[in-house]
């Protein structure tokens, strides 16, 4: 089986920088995938990685290191409709590399 | 591009009533999936589907149907709800495998069975 254990909340301030942490235990690892998610809305897909190292999207990195079954998601110069839950979420075995989620951090940023 | 549509966005059942969550996809995409996501909890995969004809069961499968008879139409039945199956569910499509792929997502279907 899979899981993932990430932080349920984070609180930061407006144009800080915030790190939200995922640990994993899977049987099969192909990939950790970063989601957003408004209240009330659809998950919208951040980041994939699949090798070490770090990913850069515009304000969004994400950071993968597979010998510590750990990942990151960094959210530079915070704005307040960042606000919304991240979800972590690995790539399983599976015919389709169906992917399990974590439970979801809720980050709030304060003005 | 309407992307992925899911119908009905609201809905109210009674125990033991069958109903279907509606989802079409625009994109040819061959991967589509149906999760469902409770309160403070993350997404639970319940079936998916890697092309017409093709259909698996995810984490959750228990009391849920799919069929794929088109690529662009990837229905979920509810065949006795039950207030367990009170949730959001969300349907989802992709171009691959969906690790690795970027996952679009409809905009949930709010079910409550009372």
């Amino acid at each position: 089986g899979q899981s993932l254990e990430q932080p349920s909340e984070v609180t930061a301030v407006e144009g800080a920088i915030v790190q939200i942490n995922c640990t994993y235990q899977t049987s099969g690892f192909y990939g950790l995938s970063w989601y957003q998610q408004h209240d009330g809305g659809a998950p919208t897909f951040l980041s994939y990685n699949a090798l070490d190292g770090l990913e850069e999207t515009g304000r969004f990195s994400s950071f993968l290191s597979r010998s510590d079954s750990y990942g990151y998601l960094l959210l530079q110069e915070l704005q307040m409709k960042d606000s919304a839950s991240y979800f972590c979420a690995v790539g399983g075995s599976g015919s389709a590399r169906q992917l399990t989620f974590g439970s979801g951090t809720q980050l709030t940023v304060l003005p | 591009n309407a992307g992925v549509t899911q119908t009905p966005k609201f809905q109210v059942l009674k125990t033991g009533q069958s109903m279907t969550l509606q989802c079409a996809q625009d994109m040819n995409h061959e991967y589509m999936s149906w999760y469902r996501q409770d309160p403070g909890m993350g997404l639970r995969l319940i079936h998916y589907s890697v092309g017409a004809g093709i259909t698996d069961q995810g984490e959750v499968p228990n009391g849920y149907n799919v069929s794929r008879s088109t690529t662009e139409d990837f229905p979920l039945r509810l065949l006795s709800a039950a207030p367990s199956q009170t949730s959001v569910y969300f349907c989802a499509s992709s171009r691959g495998k969906t690790s690795g792929n970027t996952i679009y997502f409809g905009e949930g279907s709010w079910l409550t069975v009372v």
